[in-house]
């Protein structure tokens, strides 16, 4: 069990550029969630997926951002047109329904720093 | 829809003293609590949880946690911290699958 594992670590992007984050959940997680974090705030909920199906998205998930989970495993998070207000940490983490306790567990994180 | 308060933006604190860091939730019905702990440039990891049972409930590196459904509260407590404890602290709450967050307490230890 390798955990939660987000790629890239650290991305820096001039505005207007789009980025792409990936994720790999805990390998038998059928839940996957993204997660946004600006300094000095607490996580903030953006989408999250059952296998492929993704359930539910936060009003902060703006049309430029979308996630996908096309075969139930790894999750990609794009953000279109970048703005400087994106630069934050985006968190990815997994838990399973089929598991007692829904333990969510988080990666590492991806920092954006947008210029 | 559920929702956690920290109340402590930041607690500083000398090592090897005392510490406590409150967390309020507002449910009206069961509610699932976690804090997590989050280190400088790193992710989150799991501290504790109360999802039902006994109301104290313990964490591996000495911090304790007890559920209190008349003062709906979850504070988190350690007798003695260490220098290593400094990191950010959230308390959060499961609402229909997914964590909401407290805005979270920095735990500065000083020697």
């Amino acid at each position: 069990d390798t955990g939660v594992s987000q790629d890239p670590r650290h991305k820096i992007t001039k505005r207007g550029q789009n980025v792409t984050f990936r994720c790999d959940p805990i390998s038998e997680h059928n839940r996957l969630y993204w997660y946004r974090q600006t300094l000095g705030q607490g996580p903030e909920f953006l989408t999250y997926f059952q296998n492929e199906a993704q359930l539910e998205k936060s009003r902060l998930l703006s049309d430029r951002f979308s996630a996908e989970r096309p075969k139930g495993s790894f999750s990609t998070l794009e953000i279109q047109r970048t703005e400087q207000g994106d630069s934050a940490m985006y968190l990815c983490a997994s838990s399973s329904d089929r598991l007692s306790g829904n333990t969510i567990y988080f990666g590492e994180g991806s920092w954006l720093t947008v210029v | 829809a559920q929702s956690v308060t920290q109340l402590d933006s930041q607690v500083p604190v000398f090592e090897e003293a005392p510490v406590e860091l409150r967390c309020n939730y507002s449910s009206s019905v069961s509610v699932y609590l976690f804090w997590y702990v989050q280190y400088p440039n790193q992710g989150l990891q799991l501290l504790l949880k109360y999802l039902s049972g006994s109301t104290l409930v313990e964490s591996i590196n000495g911090f304790e946690a007890e559920f209190n459904k008349s003062q709906t509260s979850f504070h988190l407590r350690k007798p003695s911290v260490h220098i290593s404890d400094t990191a950010e602290y959230f308390c959060a709450v499961l609402n229909t699958d997914k964590l909401i967050f407290g805005t979270g307490t920095r735990l500065q230890v000083f020697p």
